[in-house]
């Protein structure tokens, strides 16, 4: 399997514009998280989705992130409008529901926000 | 919500030391996790842990329950271990759940 896949790698757009990241978790997994890392506050959770449903989504921090998973292959991260603070290093990690459910980590997005 | 420390935040040593890198969280958890973070940014999970001890390669990992504390040891450090350790915490009673993470520590390895 090629792991999590994530696009783009690298982003910069313009404060206002709509920014969407794009996640394909590994296969077969049922878990699908994605996570913020910035230098002030490190990694911290956004969502996460359980067979496609979301499962807590408290740490979305406002209105303007909203995220969706259509489908156990394909999970989207969508920032409209976009605001310079929301620069940072988007990951999304994947898991199994099993026992021993580690978590898988994508290359993650390195969003610049002008 | 779980707060989970680490220390100490910057480790500087000479190749082949022993090194031990510490964690402790504030409530109980279902698994702690030991992740590693290269310049440039992947991250790789080390170890999962809910209980006693795992070991892998020069890296090892216990875990002690009832004090809320973890440590990542490595032996014989080499330069290749220079990278940011992140200690993260997991509360579900089963499944997966999202992760609670420390602000991780720095290591460099000097040859």
């Amino acid at each position: 399997d090629a792991g999590v896949i994530q696009s783009p790698r690298h982003e910069v757009t313009e404060m206002g514009q709509e920014v969407t990241l794009r996640c394909k978790p590994i296969s077969g997994h049922d878990y699908l998280f994605w996570y913020r890392q910035t230098m002030m506050r490190g990694l911290e959770l956004l969502i996460y989705f359980n067979n496609n449903v979301p499962i807590d989504d408290s740490g979305m921090p406002e209105d303007r992130f909203s995220a969706k998973m259509p489908n156990a292959s394909f999970s989207t991260l969508k920032i409209q409008p976009s605001e310079p603070r929301d620069s940072a290093v988007y990951f999304c990690a994947s898991a199994w529901d099993g026992y021993y459910n580690e978590q898988f980590f994508g290359p993650g997005t390195r969003l610049t926000v002008l | 919500k779980n707060e989970v420390e680490q220390s100490p935040q910057n480790l500087t040593a000479q190749e082949g030391e022993f090194i031990t890198i510490n964690c402790s969280y504030s409530v109980g958890i279902s698994a702690l996790h030991w992740l590693q973070q290269h310049p440039g940014g992947g991250i790789v999970s080390l170890f999962m842990l809910s209980s006693g001890k795992k070991k892998h390669g020069r890296l090892i990992a216990t875990i002690n329950i009832q004090e809320k504390h973890s440590s990542l040891h490595i032996t014989a450090s080499h330069p290749r271990d220079s990278a940011v350790y992140i200690c993260a915490v997991s509360n579900s009673g089963g499944g997966a759940d999202g992760l609670t993470f420390g602000k991780g520590t720095h290591l460099i390895i000097q040859p």
